[in-house]
């Protein structure tokens, strides 16, 4: 079955410090692939995508994600976090067969200390 | 801006009192969706209309009833709120499947 897996559930790190999150799925083909920001009590903001092509894909808000194929994952990087970065993080898979659903992760709730 | 807007943010109903949620898109998209998210979890797809055409997610339960007006409008019916239908319910839109989706701000529901 087709399945998306986050498995950092909390991560924290300190204000300036370099953040990887971790995104791996489960599917045959290569899926389309997103990340998605949530703050507290709000919807969710598209960070970035990955259809095809070069497989480091630049985001919002200094975020960048690698896609990789032999890994089958596609993890969200960023240089230098900020304490606005402080939210929850969906990786999310849409499997491009036409069923109009993505595979959401169980997200990562990121924590940034000043 | 274009974008998908959501009311009311916050939603108080009290137990078995039918409550109605609105969503609508300035997008011009032909897919609306319906998610249903509670705390700590991943938003969990309830159905989704492309354009008039609905589709119900096998484990959405009966409770809860959809209605797409027109292209700008997608409404959440829930019947009979129950206590363990309070959550946050998220629209999205997207021109197409396969394509990216566009999460409103969410609705807030409580039930009493």
């Amino acid at each position: 079955a087709q399945s998306v897996t986050q498995p950092d559930i909390h991560i924290t790190v300190s204000e300036g410090a370099s953040l990887e999150l971790r995104c791996n799925y489960s599917y045959g083909a290569t899926p389309y692939l997103f990340w998605y920001v949530q703050s507290p009590g709000q919807g969710l903001q598209l960070l970035l995508k990955y259809f095809s092509g070069d497989t480091l894909v630049q985001g919002i808000k200094g975020f960048e994600a690698e896609f990789k194929r032999s890994q089958s994952s596609f993890n969200l990087r960023k240089p230098s976090v900020h304490w606005s970065d402080a939210a929850e993080y969906f990786c999310a898979v849409d499997t491009t067969s036409g069923t109009y659903k993505y595979i959401f992760g169980t997200g990562t709730r990121l924590k940034v200390l000043a | 801006d274009a974008m998908v807007i959501q009311n009311p943010r916050y939603q108080v109903t009290q137990f078995g009192k039918p409550v109605t949620l609105s969503c609508s898109q300035t997008l011009n998209h032909n897919v609306m969706y319906w998610y249903q998210q509670k705390s700590s979890q991943a938003p969990k797809l309830l159905f989704h209309y492309y354009d008039k055409d609905f589709n119900n997610e096998a484990d959405t339960p009966d409770n809860f009833q959809s209605r797409r007006p027109n292209t700008s409008f997608c409404f959440l019916d829930i019947r009979s709120p129950g206590l363990g239908d309070a959550a946050m319910y998220l629209c999205a839109t997207s021109r197409d499947a396969g394509e990216t989706q566009y999460f409103g701000p969410g609705t807030r529901l409580l039930v009493l």
